[in-house]
C-alpha cells in the first residue's frame, strides 16, 4: 500500500538559514511525488513535483526537492530560509491512477 | 481564472443531524477530488470525479458519506447522520489531465465541527 511518512511534526530554522523539510515514501511502483503548502485559512498550493528525469527539481518561491530513489525519499529544501515561508507543508505521492496519498504534514517556523 | 471554491467555510452542527458540503472546481476541470483532514494528521482521500462519474471512492469512510457531482459541474458532500467523528476539514480539489498538470488545485476547505 502507498504511505508517505513526515517524520518531523515542526521545523524550526532561523531566517537565511537553509531549510529542509524530510519526506519518504513507499509506493510498488514508479511514483509521482509532489510538495504543497497551506497557509493560514488557505487551500494548500503546489509548489513542485517529481515525475521523471532530472533528480533535483525546483519550484515556487526558490524551493527545490531532491528524488532519492534507493531512499525512498523526496525532501523539501531552500538555500535561505525567508519568515514569510512559515506554512504547513505537505508531501504527497501518486502512484497509478489519481488518487493521491498525504503526509501527515511539517510545520515550519523561520525565525527573523 | 477563479480557483476552486468551497462553501460553507465553517459548519458546527450536533451530533444526527445533516450537513452538505459544496465545492465548485476550476471551471472546465474534468477531475474533481474529496479530501479530509482529521485532527492535525494526515490529508486522507475520500473519492474522485471524473466529470460526472464517480471514478474511485474508496475513501468514503461509510454509507453516511454520499458525494454527487451532477452534470460534471459543482460537486456536494451530505453527511448524514453527522458523528463526533466526523469532525474535521474536508477539501475539495481539481485537475484537468489533458493540460498535462497532474498536480491538483485546492478550496480553502471547510471546517466541520459535530458537537
Amino acid at each position: 500500500a502507498q504511505s508517505v511518512a513526515q517524520p518531523e511534526d515542526q521545523v524550526n530554522v532561523a531566517e537565511g538559514n537553509p531549510l529542509t523539510v524530510k519526506c519518504t515514501y513507499s509506493v510498488s511502483g514508479n511514483p509521482y511525488l509532489f510538495w504543497y503548502v497551506q497557509y493560514p485559512n488557505r487551500g494548500l498550493q503546489f509548489l513542485l513535483k517529481y515525475i521523471t528525469g532530472d533528480n533535483l527539481v525546483k519550484g515556487s518561491y526558490g524551493f527545490e526537492a531532491e528524488f532519492n530513489k534507493s531512499q525512498t525519499s523526496f525532501h523539501l529544501k531552500k538555500p535561505s530560509a525567508l519568515v514569510s515561508d512559515s506554512a504547513l507543508y505537505f508531501c504527497a505521492v501518486r502512484e497509478t491512477g489519481f488518487k493521491t496519498i498525504f503526509g501527515a504534514g511539517t510545520r515550519l517556523f523561520v525565525k527573523a | 481564472e477563479a480557483g476552486v471554491t468551497q462553501f460553507p467555510s465553517h459548519s458546527v452542527i450536533e451530533k444526527g443531524q445533516t450537513v452538505t458540503l459544496r465545492c465548485d472546481p476550476i471551471s472546465g476541470h474534468d477531475n474533481l477530488y474529496w479530501y479530509r483532514r482529521v485532527m492535525g494528521k494526515e490529508i486522507k482521500f475520500l473519492l474522485h470525479f471524473v466529470k460526472e462519474s464517480k471514478q474511485d471512492e474508496s475513501g468514503m469512510p461509510n454509507n453516511r458519506f454520499l458525494a454527487e457531482r451532477t452534470g460534471g459541474t459543482y460537486s456536494t458532500l451530505k453527511v448524514q447522520p453527522a458523528e463526533l467523528e466526523d469532525s474535521g476539514v474536508y477539501f475539495c480539489a481539481s485537475s484537468q489531465v489533458s493540460t498535462g498538470k497532474l498536480e491538483q488545485y485546492f478550496g480553502p476547505g471547510t471546517r466541520l465541527t459535530v458537537t
